[in-house]
């Protein structure tokens, strides 16, 4: 069965710092894998996608996520972080097939400290 | 192009009642799942749609139950609610054919009491 770990509830970042958000995965083939953001009140945005090939892959916002197989881990990064990035990040992996699922983490909650 | 919409976006409703929420795909987009979200559970798969049929389901009792129409427009029922059924429900869609990415839409705030 396929899983996905977020091992970091809250995060507290400084505007303008680095930030680099954890995600392991479980699956038994080539995994797809996301990472979205969620916005109090609001439903989920895609940020990025990774599917196959280069194994850094950037997203909308300014943000980027490398995929490590030999670590199970597709961690997602940005360089500077502003005060709008604050919201809930979640990262996903699919099942593949004719139907197809995602199964999240539970997701880390990004607080930005001005 | 329009995204993932749903209707409504705030519901309450007492026990025992039953609720229909709605969910249009972004066009083009064949298959539309739906999911729950909850503060303890976090979110969980519940169903699958292509083509007016249901491909997958998730753990969730029978009172769960959902359908699509011929225009990929899908809607879900909750019958008999109970105060757990209370959650951020939410619609995503996908083309259905190998496209694996799916887009949310804003969800429907649903409240038991």
């Amino acid at each position: 069965a396929q899983s996905v770990t977020q091992p970091d509830i809250h995060i507290t970042v400084s505007e303008g710092a680095s930030l680099e958000l954890r995600c392991n995965y479980s699956y038994g083939a080539t995994p797809y894998l996301f990472w979205y953001v969620q916005s109090p009140g609001q439903g989920l945005q895609l940020l990025l996608k990774y599917f196959s090939g280069d194994t850094l892959v950037q997203g909308i916002k300014g943000f980027e996520a490398e995929f490590k197989r030999s670590q199970s881990s597709f961690n997602l990064r940005k360089p500077s972080v502003h005060w709008s990035d604050a919201a809930e990040y979640f990262c996903a992996v699919a099942s593949t097939g004719t139907a197809s699922k995602l199964t999240f983490g539970t997701g880390t909650r990004l607080q930005v400290t001005l | 192009k329009a995204g993932v919409t749903q209707t409504p976006r705030y519901l309450i409703k007492t026990r025992g009642q039953q609720v229909t929420l709605s969910c249009s795909p972004i066009s083009g987009h064949r298959s539309v799942s739906w999911y729950q979200q909850t503060p303890g559970q976090g979110l969980q798969f519940l169903f699958e749609y292509f083509s007016e049929t249901q491909r997958n389901k998730g753990n969730f009792p029978g009172r769960f139950s959902g359908r699509q129409f011929s225009n990929s427009r899908s809607e879900m029922n909750v019958s008999t609610l109970e105060l757990g059924d209370s959650a951020l429900y939410l619609c995503a869609s996908r083309y259905g054919q190998g496209g694996y990415e799916q887009y949310f839409g804003p969800g429907t705030r649903l409240t038991v009491t």
